[in-house]
């Protein structure tokens, strides 16, 4: 069975900071890795995804990469604002219609 | 555009007692999923539905039952909610088309069981 580890589970950092999220994967057979954004309260808000034959994907201030072989992805998010706040969930695709997701991390970006 | 909404937004409900939860997307999608999400832990897929008329165990099916009443609609049935089911409930749903597939998800159910 495919687990799926972020680390850490909290973070917390000063406004304009470039940081990076991890996630980790224990069966490198994926067909996808996707990145997403939950806001306390709310659903699950697609952020990236990266298909196996992708190295990275980028959308404005993030960028999320892909290492298969080493089962890691992260993702860069630069000059990080307090409107960044809430948690990324990663999750990977191991078949059709199988989605495993993280725990997730969450963000607190202080003013 | 809604994309995927549910019902109820909260509910408590007690030992023993039923209730189903609704789910609806007006994306023309073909795959529909419910899945729990429980503090410390991600997103576990009960029950999914690949087509209209189709539906599928997930990782953790015990204690749910499912029917994909049409193409947008796709609900949940706890037919003895028991205190373990306490958890929130998300919808999602997908065109589920090739290595691109992404998912929409809905807000959420918030479910206590007593």
């Amino acid at each position: 069975k495919q687990e799926v580890t972020q680390i850490p589970a909290a973070l917390s950092v000063p406004e304009g900071e470039n940081l990076v999220l991890n996630c980790s994967f224990t069966d490198s057979a994926i067909y996808n890795l996707q990145w997403f954004r939950q806001d306390p309260g709310k659903g699950l808000t697609s952020l990236l995804l990266i298909q196996s034959s992708q190295r990275e994907q980028t959308s404005g201030r993030l960028n999320a990469s892909l290492d298969k072989s080493s089962g890691r992805s992260t993702l860069y998010i630069a000059a990080s604002q307090p409107g960044d706040s809430a948690t990324y969930l990663c999750a990977v695709r191991p078949g059709f219609n199988k989605f495993y997701f993280g725990s997730g991390t969450k963000l607190n970006v202080k003013p | 555009n809604a994309g995927v909404t549910q019902t109820p937004k909260f509910q408590v409900l007690k030992t023993g007692q039923s209730m189903t939860l609704q789910c609806a997307q007006d994306m023309n999608h073909n795959s529909m999923y419910w899945y729990r999400q429980d503090p410390g832990m991600g997103l576990r897929l009960i029950y999914y539905s690949a087509s209209e008329g189709t539906t599928d165990k997930g990782e953790v099916p015990n204690g749910y039952n499912v029917s994909r009443l049409n193409k947008r609609e796709f609900s949940l049935r706890l037919e003895s909610a028991a205190p373990s089911q306490t958890s929130v409930y998300f919808c999602a749903s997908s065109d589920g088309q090739g290595t691109q597939e992404t998912q929409y998800f809905g807000p959420g159910t918030r479910l206590l069981v007593l």
